[in-house]
């Protein structure tokens, strides 16, 4: 049972652009979310996360939303660049915050 | 500053072979994890150990043990080797509200 989905294995965006990246969870017990960002024969690295107290958080060119009453959240790249271009995995976790679980990732690239 | 070392990074079994995929960490986190990357399931979730002396199972964890030997260690058993384990591993570890610092995996070829 994928309680983290991620249902768009790939996607393709000009360099520039927005790359939308969306994630969905079914347990109603997460309660933080993060995104890790993941290259070629390297471990995944942090990217970005949310609590789920609020629906918006930024970093530089890195933005994640989150609409709890959807179980949807999304990552937003303004503007996307070639070094973007990577795996990205959406995670959640909850309670004691121990156990995190992952998405199944979306490969983004990044076309100069 | 190395963060979470894993050794080996390469290993190729044969059926029912054993062996231990080793993990430190050398950030002073109290959570380390292992997790298994595989095509079309992304990461799942092996053991974790919130802290010192404490392991629990995650999502996938038949067919492997482990031991966190210290805060710095945890390792990854597998005692009979199964072509189902063929993948990449990585260890992880936290401090701090499931921000991960992850090695660079174990690739681990079972024939």
């Amino acid at each position: 049972d994928q309680q983290v989905k991620q249902n768009s294995p790939s996607l393709s965006v000009q360099e520039g652009r927005i790359s939308i990246l969306n994630c969905d969870y079914t347990n109603s017990m997460f309660d933080y979310f993060l995104w890790y960002k993941k290259y070629p024969a390297e471990g995944p690295t942090f990217l970005i996360s949310i609590s789920s107290i609020k629906d918006k958080n930024e970093d530089g060119r890195f933005t994640v939303f989150l609409n709890k009453s959807a179980k949807h959240l999304s990552l937003h790249i303004v503007p996307s660049q070639p070094g973007d271009s990577a795996v990205y995995f959406c995670a959640a976790t909850s309670g004691g915050y121990q156990k995190v679980t992952f998405g199944t990732g979306t490969k983004l690239q990044v076309i100069p | 500053n190395a963060g979470v070392t894993q050794t080996p990074k390469f290993q190729v079994l044969k059926t029912g072979q054993s062996m231990t995929l080793q993990c430190a960490q050398d950030m002073n986190h109290n959570s380390m994890y292992w997790y298994r990357q595989d095509p079309g399931m992304g990461l799942r979730l092996i053991y974790y150990s919130a802290s010192e002396g404490t392991t629990d199972k995650g999502e996938v964890p038949n067919g492997y043990n482990v031991s966190r030997l210290n805060k710095r260690e945890f390792s990854l058993r597998l005692e009979s080797a199964a072509p189902s384990q063929t993948s990449v591993y990585f260890c992880a570890s936290s401090v701090y509200r499931g921000s991960l610092f992850f090695g660079e995996g174990s690739r681990l070829t079972v024939l």
